[in-house]
């Protein structure tokens, strides 16, 4: 079991450019979700998957914001035209639905994005 | 509105002590999950504890409690024996059974432990 791994781990970019994250959940995990991180906050959710499924979004994932999970294992997450707005730690968990007790998410280290 | 409250200060621990952190939660849902996770400054989260709106007792994890109350909607974390690597943030979550699996985090609390 090699955990949750993102890539890459910092980004930097200017503003209106593109950025992509990748995420790698736990290989057995059906349930993978995309949740942002701001300076002295908690994780907010951004939306999650069931397998290939998008099943919610949250609104805080503009029109800007893509997510996608293709073949149910890894998953995206595109900004586009990024604003400094959108610096922030973006957190990737996934967990097994199924699994008795608390369907406890575990998480990534996270993609650092800073916009200039 | 606000569904996880932590609004303890930062805090500094002396090794080897206790350490109580609070967290009080606002939910009508009937079943719910509640967790804490640990971020330390490599800002990975780490699961910690889990305790389900229907379970009759207080979960526990090594060195891990949660004092769960729910009439007072609270469901504070003890750390006992503290250890310096348990500097970190500290955050409390909540899972509603109608939202979809999604966790609702408070803005944590910070913890230092000093030798």
């Amino acid at each position: 079991d090699t955990g949750v791994s993102q890539n890459p781990r910092h980004k930097i970019t200017k503003r209106g450019q593109n950025v992509t994250f990748r995420c790698d959940p736990i290989s057995e995990h059906n349930r993978l979700y995309w949740y942002r991180q701001t300076l002295g906050q908690g994780p907010e959710f951004l939306t999650y998957f069931q397998n290939e499924a998008q099943l919610e979004k949250s609104r805080l994932l503009s029109d800007r914001f893509s997510a996608e999970r293709p073949k149910g294992s890894f998953s995206t997450l595109e900004i586009q035209r990024t604003e400094q707005g959108d610096s922030a730690m973006y957190l990737c968990a996934s967990s097994l639905l199924g699994k008795r007790g608390g369907n406890e998410q575990f998480f990534g280290p996270g993609t650092r994005l800073t916009v200039l | 509105a606000q569904k996880i409250t932590q609004t303890q200060p930062g805090m500094f621990v002396q090794e080897k002590e206790a350490v109580t952190l609070d967290c009080t939660y606002d939910t009508s849902d009937p079943s719910y999950g509640l967790f804490w996770y640990k971020q330390p400054s490599s800002g990975e989260m780490i699961f910690l504890i889990y305790q389900g709106s229907y379970d009759q007792q207080n979960a526990t994890e090594g060195r891990y409690s949660l004092n769960f109350q729910k009439a007072r909607k609270s469901a504070n974390l003890v750390i006992s024996a503290s250890q310096l690597g348990d500097s970190a943030m500290y955050f409390c979550a909540m899972r509603e059974s109608r939202g979809n699996n999604r966790l609702a985090f408070g803005k944590g609390n910070q913890v230092v432990v000093i030798p």
